[in-house]
């Protein structure tokens, strides 16, 4: 196994345009993460998957962000409307279990960047 | 998930142990504890967890208060690979639907002189 893999690792995009980014977590796990860092700061949640189901979202997720995780594979977050306040590194993470007992397996990250 | 304390920044030389401390004094009989460590440009990577007992693996060890009100992680020989953002992170066993999110500090920056 790879581990978790993002795709792309790298994207510059203009104020207002879309932006999809993929996760594809470790296999077997059937628990996903998002989570958005800005620089200097630790990782910040963003929303939370068990196999295809959408179980948390942060206050953080305003109504231009929306993620998926069909047939509870990979994933995808997506920002409308991109703002420059967007620019940050978006982290994706994986688990096979929920709750304290379980670490989580994160991803390279994508680096947005919002001109 | 409780709060943690950890000093902004610490300094070592290669090949010497490192230890990290951590407090968390309101940590409730069900929160493990966990580290992890981001080095610069790169996701944070898992290092460790336990609950009461004190824990081992290949990359570090964690030493647990027996009041379980702070935590100590263990590098046995800081190499410059070792140069990164620790996170000390409190998560709830996850009864009930307990919050499954990792709540991320600032961590300690751990600089090696070689």
């Amino acid at each position: 196994d790879t581990g978790v893999s993002q795709d792309p690792r790298h994207k510059i995009t203009k104020r207002g345009q879309n932006v999809t980014f993929r996760c594809d977590p470790i296999s077997e796990h059937n628990r996903l993460y998002w989570y958005r860092q800005t620089l200097g700061q630790g990782p910040e949640f963003l929303t939370y998957f068990q196999n295809e189901a959408q179980l948390e979202k942060s206050r953080l997720l305003s109504d231009r962000f929306s993620a998926e995780r069909p047939k509870g594979s990979f994933s995808t977050l997506e920002i409308q409307r991109t703002e420059q306040g967007d620019s940050a590194m978006y982290l994706c993470a994986s688990s096979l279990g929920g709750g304290g007992r379980y670490e989580q397996y994160f991803g390279p990250g994508t680096r947005l960047t919002v001109t | 998930d409780a709060k943690t304390t950890q000093p902004n920044s610490m300094e070592s030389n290669e090949e010497e142990p490192v230890h990290l401390p951590c407090n968390h004094s309101t940590i409730s009989g069900t929160d493990y504890i966990h580290w992890y460590r981001q080095l610069p440009s790169q996701g944070p990577e898992y290092v460790i967890h336990g609950l009461t007992s004190n824990v081992n693996n290949r990359m570090a060890s964690l030493a647990i208060a027996e009041d379980r009100k702070s935590s100590t992680l263990i590098l046995h020989r800081a190499t410059l690979r070792d140069a990164a953002v620790y996170y000390c992170i409190l998560r709830d066993v996850g009864y009930g639907g307990a919050t499954n999110k990792l709540i991320f500090g600032t961590g300690t920056l751990l600089a090696v002189q070689p």
